[in-house]
């Protein structure tokens, strides 16, 4: 959707490497957040941030960091992927505290 | 903790019947949002309640939220295969950022 950009779109990779997914706007929004999706759970929130540089932990944050050090961008780490860390991940952003979400694509992750 | 339930976990309805999904926080919520999903899609922003006992309508949606702010129900009337999807609520407190979601009804209209 315009305004929102996920990337990659599509990721397989091995158990125990380092992956970065990338969330990029140009709606200029304060808040942006991190959730994975999977069946018989939702959405789940992993980390979020409500500004340049600050971030705070979600319901699942075990496993993932985060980094934002420009509004527009939003990176998610998963320092050492693991078999329970495939599933689809969206970023989403929203202008302010309890504001509406707009969210991306989504990126589908699979560990192997 | 800060968490929202939300049932049923799938409906199956007749086009033209009924269909209703309830959410529910065991603390006062600030506000809670809703959220449809297609299938193979990301979830799209559908509204938000505030008030105490507010109800918001969208053509045959219904959206209701309860008197203490605790629990909310979506109501769809007379469905349509374009309803299919899933359906989220997701909620926020007063003393946090987050918004968390229910884990979501799915639901399938048969012609």
């Amino acid at each position: 959707d315009a305004g929102i950009t996920q990337s990659p779109r599509h990721k397989v990779t091995e158990t125990g490497t380092p992956v970065t997914l990338r969330c990029h706007q140009t709606e200029n929004h304060r808040y942006m957040y991190w959730y994975r999706q999977d069946p018989g759970h939702g959405l789940r929130l992993i980390h979020y941030s409500y500004g340049v540089k600050d971030t705070d932990k979600g319901e699942v944050s075990d496993g993932y960091s985060v980094s934002r050090s420009k509004t527009e961008d939003f990176l998610l780490t998963l320092e050492s992927a693991t078999s329970s860390q495939t599933s689809v991940y969206f970023c989403a952003i929203s202008p302010g505290k309890n504001s509406p979400l707009h969210f991306g694509n989504g990126t589908r992750l699979t560990v192997t | 903790g800060q968490q929202v339930m939300q049932i049923p976990q799938y409906q199956h309805v007749q086009e033209g019947e009924d269909f209703t999904t309830y959410c529910n926080s065991s603390t006062t919520l600030s506000n809670i949002q809703w959220y449809k999903q297609r299938p193979g899609g990301h979830p799209v922003f559908l509204i938000q309640l505030v008030k105490s006992g507010e109800v918001k309508k969208q053509k045959r949606l219904t959206f209701q939220f309860g008197e203490a702010k605790k629990n909310s129900s979506l109501h769809i009337t007379a469905t349509q295969t374009t309803d299919v999807g899933t359906y989220f609520c997701a909620g926020s407190w007063s003393n946090t950022d987050k918004l968390i979601f229910g884990t979501g009804t799915r639901l399938q209209v048969f012609p």
